[in-house]
């Protein structure tokens, strides 16, 4: 198993342009989710969804948009880039309730936007 | 808002020492508590976690405790190992479905 993948591992935005960081996971997993790294900071929730076709905010949303239409994956889509935006994006996957809460974590994707 | 807090941005301990990372939270109906393990350049691991019904857990060499009174919970890592060098984070989940992270502790293991 692969576990989670997450494409690209970098990436040079320039502001006002888009872009889609892809994450797919081959565990079967009904959770998944978008997280960003800031320097020095903690994880901060971005969107989450709890299984196909159905997605949610989090702490963190704005700027962002998400959809998942399959199990497997779960694209994080950013319109118009701004530096602010600047930072290392994690997905992740889980089994979800009633099974475990353990999240599995993808390596990262850092993306920078000047 | 940071409803989870790791005070600590740092710790450093001898080989075959203890290691005690602790975290606070703010919000007492959270339920549910995982510790991640990171290194550079790699996505966060998962460690141990704990639900709110109990005040401890144990997996080999790493043990969760949880004060819900005192909001606060602690890793403890016996003995220490070199491998152990890396950022743990804490998190803290009210339905499951968010969660919450701390900013990190980077423990340092010296041989």
């Amino acid at each position: 198993n692969a576990g989670v993948t997450q494409t690209p591992k970098f990436r040079i935005l320039k502001i006002g342009q888009s872009m889609t960081l892809q994450c797919t996971q081959d565990m079967n997993h009904n959770y998944m989710y978008w997280y960003r790294q800031d320097p020095g900071m903690g994880l901060k929730l971005i969107y989450y969804s709890v299984g196909a076709g159905i997605t949610d905010k989090g702490e963190v949303p704005n700027g962002y948009n998400v959809s998942r239409s399959t199990t497997e994956d779960f694209p994080l889509r950013l319109e118009l880039a701004a530096p602010s935006q600047t930072s290392v994006y994690f997905c992740a996957s889980s089994p979800g309730t009633g099974f475990s809460y353990e999240q599995y974590f993808g390596p990262g994707t850092r993306l920078t936007v000047t | 808002d940071q409803q989870v807090k790791q005070n600590s941005p740092s710790l450093s301990v001898q080989e075959g020492r203890i290691s005690i990372l602790n975290c606070d939270y703010t919000n007492s109906m959270f339920d549910y508590f995982l510790w991640y393990k990171k290194y550079p350049a790699e996505g966060p691991t998962f460690l141990i976690s704990i639900s709110s019904i109990k005040d401890k857990n144990e997996d080999g060499r790493f043990t969760v405790f949880l004060n819900k009174s005192a909001k606060h919970l602690s890793l403890h890592i016996v003995p220490s190992q070199p491998g152990d060098s890396a950022v743990y984070f804490c998190a803290a989940s009210l339905t499951g479905n968010q969660f919450y992270f701390g900013t990190g502790t980077s423990l340092t293991v010296i041989p």
